[in-house]
């Protein structure tokens, strides 16, 4: 099984700031294979990211993935208040799919 | 633009089995796409559990949930279901339904429902 692991567990940071948040997984991983996804409290998650690096329908541009083999990042360029919340990375390429634990970006 | 929606039983027994059922608007489960359950818990976060493919048939397992599990689709009602045999405490979660693509993974959620183990 793939483990991810994400850093740090809480990101406090202030509107119109910049997020990096990175997971790293335990075997290396076809960049084809990772997604992002945005919880907020009370709702299912929602998929951001795909392929390491293609936006989801509908996720604007200040969201961008990069990364390859097991280090990725996700990067939001200017924090908005509606983007407080949970970020998890995914990895689809090998069963069992898992879920990294999860990076909670707060205000501050 | 397709919708899940979860459905079944807020509470269940200990050893007893849990039954969800996702019905999908919007989208003809049969058109494509494979369509699976996840579930999140405070001490396991997310858990990948299983997916069936747009047939209905042909499930295919997390290893974990392997011996316990059961998914399948119902073409003719446009839904797809989950068992879960045996069930302890662990298993409380809230479980989602989603559409999964090998491009994309799970693209689509539904709401989620919440399954508490306890007699």
């Amino acid at each position: 099984e793939i483990v991810l692991t994400q850093s740090p567990g809480t990101l406090s940071l202030s509107p119109g700031d910049r997020a990096t948040l990175s997971c790293r997984a335990s075997q290396s991983l076809s960049s084809t294979y990772l997604a992002w996804y945005q919880q907020k409290f009370g709702q299912a998650p929602r998929l951001l990211i795909y392929g390491t690096s293609s936006r989801a329908t509908g996720i604007p541009d200040r969201f961008s993935g990069s990364g390859s083999g097991t280090d990725f990042t996700l990067t939001i360029s200017r924090l908005e208040p509606e983007d407080f919340a949970v970020y998890y990375c995914h990895q689809y390429g090998r069963s069992p799919f898992t879920f990294g634990p999860g990076t909670k970006v707060d205000i501050k | 633009q397709v919708q899940l929606q979860g459905s079944g039983p807020g509470l269940v027994k200990p050893s007893e089995t849990l039954s969800l059922t996702c019905a999908v608007s919007g989208y003809s489960i049969s058109s494509g796409f494979h369509w699976g359950w996840i579930r999140q818990s405070p001490g396991k976060g997310l858990e990948w559990i299983g997916n069936v493919y747009h047939t209905g048939t042909s499930p295919y397992y997390n290893p974990s949930f392997e011996s316990r599990v059961t998914i399948s689709g119902d073409t003719s009602k446009n839904q797809f279901s989950l068992k879960l045999t045996s069930v302890t405490a662990a298993d409380t979660a809230i479980y989602y339904c989603a559409r999964w693509g090998s491009g994309w993974s799970f693209e689509t959620w539904g709401q989620g429902t919440l399954v508490t183990v306890s007699s």
